[in-house]
């Protein structure tokens, strides 16, 4: 079936660096724009990154620009995160999500399960 | 960045009762104003898209409505299983798509 599973999330100090993942199946990958939008803990959705569907278009909310890098492998089928000088502010469960396109009007139509970064020491 | 405001943040209700929750964007988004909804320990999960249009497997009991700027989420007679966190989004001018605050449902 259709799904994005997320994956690399955990511990971290403030500075390090953390990956995630995100594996999709059961779509054409390739076709998609793909997004990470984070949740603090107790507080609401916040678009972090976005990359179009042949990878070489990559937006950055201000909050993580410069710091993060979003990536992915169409042959893989598999959406990155690469997260570098992380701070307290980080921490929040990151989700990988599908832009539906043209069917949705660029809605966001499939979401993972989340994986969940703290960033303290 | 286009600035999205809901209304209330949260709310109490009954089951059975008709629910609505407003957003209201910072400048005009035509009709690119899409809604989800969050179970609490659970990814969100798209209502509906284009003001108006149910996405696939969503209940009728949920319906949406506005233009521009004001928009509104209805649920026609609460169920215990919609009991959530709603968050309206502007998928008009993007990146990024931003999201309004919340409006968390519970039970009266």
């Amino acid at each position: 079936q259709v799904q994005l599973v997320e994956s690399g999330g955990g511990l971290v100090k403030p500075g390090g660096s953390l990956r995630l993942s995100c594996e999709a199946s059961g779509f054409f990958f390739r076709d998609y724009y793909m997004t990470w939008i984070r949740q603090a803990p107790g507080k609401g959705l916040e678009w972090v990154a976005y990359i179009s569907s042949s990878g070489t278009i990559p937006y950055y909310a201000d909050s993580v620009k410069g710091r993060f890098t979003i990536s992915r492998d169409n042959a893989e089928n598999s959406l990155y995160l690469q997260m570098n000088g992380l701070r307290a502010e980080d921490t929040a469960v990151y989700y990988c999500a599908r832009d539906g396109g043209a069917t949705t009007k660029d809605a966001y139509d499939i979401w993972g399960q989340g994986t969940g970064v703290t960033v303290s020491s | 960045d286009i600035q999205m405001t809901q209304s209330p943040s949260s709310l109490s209700a009954s089951v059975g009762d008709r629910v609505t929750i407003t957003c209201r964007a910072g400048q005009s988004i035509s009709y690119y104003l899409n809604w989800y909804q969050q179970r609490p320990g659970k990814a969100p999960r798209l209502l509906i898209y284009a003001t108006s249009n149910l996405q696939s497997g969503v209940p009728s009991r949920f319906s949406g409505s506005g233009s521009g700027t004001d928009f509104t989420l209805t649920i026609s007679s609460l169920q215990p299983e919609d009991f959530a966190t709603y968050y309206c989004q502007q998928s008009y001018s993007t990146p990024p798509n931003t999201f309004g605050g919340g409006t968390k449902v519970e039970i009266k």
